[in-house]
């Protein structure tokens, strides 16, 4: 049973689109990270976040987390041919990550 | 600084054999923790080591089984390969006191 649940699984629009992905959580972690993973490739973190309510803009990508701290999406403007790619995110405690299943995003040139 | 290795990268077995994988962290890292990430099932925390000793172990039976050397090296070991052990199996490293891991590429692991 994932403790992270993803939506959606699947994303595919076209170059210029806006795009979100969710990710919600039955528990509540120490923090919560978003990680970007291309083929053949292990995952590459992108953000951390860990107060309730925070907001982080990283260029084209805006993370939140919720207030309660189990609840965070990803907002990718104008998306480009390069942020196609597998997003995850996962949540931290017990010297572990427990990620989320993944929202494949296809962007189309 | 060299990022996190995983040797080797691609690895094929036929069941009933066993597998040992290999991890360089970045130097200076002390943590290293184990993944396995398969299509159904997603990345799946194996174990992580600090100092040599185990801290914390996921779901997984007593097949996978793993270690830590004194230079933070790790390996993981999987007997009695089962087709369901085919995994793209990732380590990633971190330094003490950070919440950030670093992943290395990972090893692609197919049973026969």
């Amino acid at each position: 049973t994932q403790l992270l649940e993803q939506s959606p699984q699947f994303l595919s629009i076209q170059e210029g689109e806006n795009l979100t992905v969710y990710c919600n959580s039955s528990s509540v972690f120490s923090s919560l990270q978003w990680y970007r993973q291309e083929p053949g490739e292990g995952p590459v973190l992108l953000v951390t976040v860990v107060t309730g309510g925070e907001v982080k803009k990283l260029k084209r990508l805006t993370f939140q987390f919720g207030d309660a701290r189990k609840d965070s999406s990803l907002h990718i403007t104008a998306a480009q041919p390069g942020d196609t790619g597998l997003y995850l995110c996962a949540g931290a405690g017990d010297y572990k990550l427990s990620f989320g299943a993944g929202t494949t995003v296809t962007v189309r040139a | 600084k060299a990022g996190v290795t995983q040797t080797p990268r691609y690895l094929i077995k036929t069941r009933g054999q066993q597998v040992t994988l290999s991890c360089s962290p970045i130097s200076g890292h002390r943590s290293v923790s184990w993944y396995q990430q398969t299509p159904g099932q997603g990345l799946q925390f194996l174990f992580e080591y600090f100092s040599e000793t185990q801290r914390n172990k996921g779901n997984f039976p007593g097949r996978f089984s793993g270690r830590q050397f004194s230079n933070s090296r790790s390996e993981m070991n999987v007997s009695t390969l089962e087709l369901g052990d085919s995994a793209l199996y990732l380590c990633a490293s971190r330094s003490v006191g950070q919440n950030i891991q670093y992943f290395g590429a990972g090893t692609r692991l197919s049973v026969l």
